[in-house]
């Protein structure tokens, strides 16, 4: 079956924990995307990758990190760093290329920090 | 980052009314997308916009690019019961990689 796929789908973590959220694609696009997404708010970049081994900082990196050693995958780790984790984080890729192309969200990662 | 300016917040509609809902940015787009999002789940998009002033419909949604491209308007025809949740623009600049979203307009469809 196409498209992206997160794990888990909810994740429950003590404080100082570090946890990794999956993001899996099969849909051969090349950019992919970490939000994070609160109530009442818009989305959130967290960070991006253009291309395998390179990924740029978004608007809230901070106490979050990133790799990208295949194309298919993005796994985000959220740090003990990261003050208030406890969010909705959706996984996306892109279709085309720069400055062109639509969005596709995977189904999300519910974390909430016990 | 920039967020884009999305009304109505939220809309309170009986079941076969129409919809409409608009966002509007301080930065030309090349490309406007619409998403609904239900509680719990990632965001689908329903349609895709490339040229100012294209018109695109998918069923009973129908949107439209800004001739200016600083806006974008969704309509829904005839809502039904399954339309509640929450719709949300994007904009992609023609400068990179980056979305920018709006906040959100919450629909609840009275049957």
């Amino acid at each position: 079956d196409g498209g992206i796929t997160q794990s888990p789908k909810y994740l429950f973590r003590k404080e100082g924990q570090n946890v990794t959220l999956s993001c899996e694609q099969n849909l051969n696009h090349d950019a992919m995307y970490w939000y994070r997404q609160d109530p009442g708010q818009g989305l959130r970049l967290i960070y991006y990758s253009q291309i395998v081994n390179d990924f740029q900082k978004g608007d809230i990196a901070e106490g979050y990190s990133v790799s990208r050693e295949k194309k298919e995958s993005f796994p985000l780790t959220v740090t003990s760093a990261q003050k208030n984790p406890t969010a909705f984080y959706l996984c996306a890729t892109k279709s085309g290329g720069a400055g062109t192309g639509e969005l596709f969200f995977g189904e999300g990662s519910r974390l909430t920090v016990l | 980052g920039q967020q884009l300016n999305q009304s109505p917040q939220s809309m309170f509609i009986q079941e076969g009314e129409d919809v409409s809902m608009n966002c509007t940015s301080s930065s030309i787009f090349n490309t406007w997308l619409w998403y609904k999002q239900d509680p719990g789940e990632g965001p689908v998009l329903l349609i895709a916009l490339y040229k100012a002033g294209e018109l695109t419909s998918n069923g009973r949604l129908t949107a439209q690019f800004g001739i200016t491209r600083k806006d974008s308007f969704l309509n829904i025809s005839a809502s039904i019961p399954s339309d509640v949740g929450i719709y949300f623009c994007a904009g992609l600049s023609n400068t990179g990689n980056q979305f920018y979203f709006g906040t959100g307009t919450s629909l609840t469809v009275i049957p």
